[in-house]
């Protein structure tokens, strides 16, 4: 099955600077590799997509880029605020597949004022 | 935000009681899920459905059983809660793969086995 690793566990950065995550998957077949944030007490919230189709994809300060050869992608949070300190967990999966996603374990991101 | 409802949303259980925890949804998707959540495990895929009566086991299915006998209802069932089951539980929900993969999730349940 497929295996998503994602690093690093823990990020601390200053507001204003930037954050960049990176995951890895082992499955060649899996096409779809969302993002999610989590907040405390809350549930996991789809921030950022990319599918297996395109390289690179950016929402505002939010972008990911997807290395399909080297099985790996990565959220980039440029100009970070206090506001995007969360969890983030990236997710990998074929559509095909009824949706069921692998998980990264997740990354602890906290932005210091 | 989807509409997903958990419930309850905080759970203290003794060992060996059954629990059933409901996901209860507004949006007439077709494909639900139940993750579990533990430190330094990011989220599990308990059990799955693509439909009503039609159901699958994920990566993590021992322990658990699952029911969904009308599209807005997904029930997990831990017939004999065990220590190890103490968890916080996500319902997601997600249009048919292939057109609309994105999930939504609920607030998530929290359960503790004493």
């Amino acid at each position: 099955g497929e295996n998503v690793e994602q690093h690093p566990s823990t990020l601390s950065v200053q507001e204003g600077d930037s954050a960049v995550i990176k995951c890895t998957y082992s499955d060649s077949a899996s096409n779809y590799f969302p993002w999610y944030k989590q907040e405390l007490g809350k549930g996991p919230q789809l921030i950022i997509d990319i599918r297996s189709n395109v390289g690179e994809k950016k929402d505002q300060r939010i972008a990911v880029t997807l290395n399909k050869t080297a099985k790996h992608f990565s959220l980039h949070i440029t100009e970070t605020q206090p506001e995007d300190s969360a969890v983030y967990f990236c997710a990998a999966l074929k559509s095909a597949n009824a949706g069921k996603s692998t998980f990264g374990d997740g990354t602890t991101l906290t932005v210091k004022p | 935000d989807a509409g997903i409802t958990q419930s309850p949303r905080h759970k203290v259980t003794e060992t060996g009681t059954p629990v059933t925890l409901r996901c209860h949804q507004t949006e007439n998707h077709r494909y639900m899920y139940w993750y579990r959540q533990d430190p330094g495990h990011g989220l599990r895929l308990i059990h799955y459905s693509y439909g009503v009566k039609d159901t699958d086991k994920g990566e993590v299915s021992d322990g658990y059983s699952v029911s969904r006998s009308k599209t807005e209802d997904f029930l997990l069932t831990l017939e004999s809660a065990t220590s190890s089951q103490t968890s916080v539980y996500f319902c997601a929900i997600s249009e048919s793969p292939g057109k609309d993969t994105e999930a939504f999730f609920g607030q998530g349940t929290r359960l503790t086995v004493v």
